[in-house]
């Protein structure tokens, strides 16, 4: 079966960096997602991978490994707004979307 | 941008009636949507994929006589719970990808909160 494992909550202090990993099992692979989600809204965009390696974009940062079937999404300079759920989601090869429960980050001052 | 919108945000039913919810690519034509619950702290569930001008492909476990799924334009689609019951409350959002996007991202409306009475 097809699966994504991720950790189901963890917990940062402002200003600092958090690694949130993502495993994944999938029929084939068309890319990788992240998405953040605020409690009671919709999920936003973060980043896309498809190839190996480092994705950069501010202070967000999203690294693939397919040999692996593993990636991490990196969050530096941690802001209180920060305070999401983080879910990740791999395209098989028949690009649909498979997605993991996600992670809670939790922000202390 | 690429802006979905969805309509209402939220409702509150009587067990029994039929609740419509709207969802909208408001700048891209959008050929495919997706229609998404998600119960508290749970991931989201796909419930079914609809392509303008054909029929909802439903996942395993989605009844597609309670769940009517029409997507009659390149920018509507509209989700349709007959019948609702209280376990029907969810949170249910739909999404649209844009196909002259390389990688077919999907774009999330607000999400509409169904409570069944």
């Amino acid at each position: 079966g097809q699966n994504i494992d991720q950790p189901t909550e963890m917990t940062a202090t402002e200003g600092a960096i958090v690694q949130i990993n993502c495993t994944y099992q999938t029929s084939g692979f068309n890319g990788l997602f992240w998405y953040q989600q605020h409690a009671g809204e919709a999920p936003t965009f973060l980043s896309y991978n498809v190839l190996d390696g480092l994705e950069e974009k501010g202070r967000f940062s999203s690294f693939l490994s397919r040999s692996k079937g593993y990636s991490y999404l990196l969050l530096k300079e941690l802001q209180m707004k920060d305070s999401a759920s983080y879910l990740c989601a791999v395209r098989d090869s028949n690009y649909q979307l498979i997605w993991g429960a996600g992670t809670k980050l939790i922000i202390k001052p | 941008g690429a802006v979905v919108s969805q309509h209402p945000s939220w409702v509150i039913c009587k067990s029994g009636t039929s609740v419509k919810i709207e969802c909208r690519s408001l700048d891209f034509q959008a050929t495919t949507m997706f229609w998404y619950r998600q119960f508290p702290k749970q991931s989201l569930m796909l419930m079914a994929t609809s392509n303008e001008g054909s029929k909802a492909t439903y996942e395993q476990g989605v009844e597609k006589d309670k769940f009517l799924i029409n997507h009659a334009s390149l920018t509507l689609s509209t989700l349709t719970v007959t019948s609702a019951h209280p376990e029907d409350s969810s949170f249910y959002i739909c999404s649209a990808s844009r196909p002259d996007m390389s990688s077919y991202e999907q774009y999330f409306g607000p999400g509409t909160r169904l409570t069944v009475t």
